[in-house]
């Protein structure tokens, strides 16, 4: 099946730093990809939607100035937490649009100190 | 009203039981129909994916849509001690649009 993958699994940074968010697709290309946060016991909630070759669609109330997404390549998308603070620590999962819905990586846990 | 709504549970059920697990939707343009498995800080797992009414059987899962009742069901038959999860429904009208409705999950264990 189709594999995601994401890197780093878990991350601790200092306030005010920055943080990347590597999402690739193993064995097919992704037009779109897509950025979550997931809270414990929570349901996702939609960051983002990145499309190779343009810019994201960000969903309301995500500062996109906060949370820049690029999505250079068919297999690369990657999030980058500009200056952290500890209210962005968090569960990031992205995930690929493929004819069969979507495909999940297996997410980043940030926690911002 | 939600778009999509999944009772969160959580559900506790003994090993061997069939399992039942819903969602209920308001959009009738809703077509394609997913169910997801999520463990623990991990990212979720599709495990089903089906196109308008019917059923759909993969091993242990059957995944069924009733599209004029809005309803869609996934059953676990000889329930696990491994299928203990958090199980998202997700719904899209299309096969190539971006505009996913998820559940908020419902939180299943199975007692060995």
């Amino acid at each position: 099946g189709a594999v995601v993958s994401q890197h780093p699994s878990r991350v601790i940074c200092k306030s005010g730093t920055s943080v990347k968010i590597e999402c690739r697709s193993l064995d097919f290309q992704a037009t779109t990809m897509f950025w979550y946060r997931q809270f414990p016991k929570k349901s996702l909630m939609l960051m983002a939607t990145s499309n190779e070759g343009s810019k994201a669609t960000y969903e309301q109330g995500v500062e996109k100035d906060k949370f820049l997404i690029n999505h250079a390549s068919l297999t690369l998308s990657t999030l980058t937490v500009t200056s952290a603070h500890p209210e962005d620590s968090s569960f990031y999962i992205c995930s690929a649009r493929l004819a069969g819905g979507q495909h999940f990586g297996p997410g980043t846990r940030l926690t911002v100190t | 009203q939600k778009e999509v709504e999944q009772d969160p549970g959580p559900l506790s059920v003994p090993e061997g039981a069939i399992v039942s697990l819903n969602c209920t939707y308001s959009n009738s343009a809703f077509q394609y129909f997913m169910w997801y498995r999520q463990y623990s800080r991990k990212g979720p797992e599709l495990l089903m994916y089906t196109y308008s009414s019917g059923n759909k059987e993969d091993g242990r899962f059957t995944a069924q849509v009733d599209k004029s009742s809005k309803y869609i069901s996934l059953f676990i038959r000889d329930s696990q001690p491994s299928d203990s999860a958090t199980y998202l429904c997700a719904m899209t009208p299309t096969n190539t649009g971006n505009q996913f409705y998820f559940g908020t999950g419902t939180s299943l264990t199975v007692i060995p």
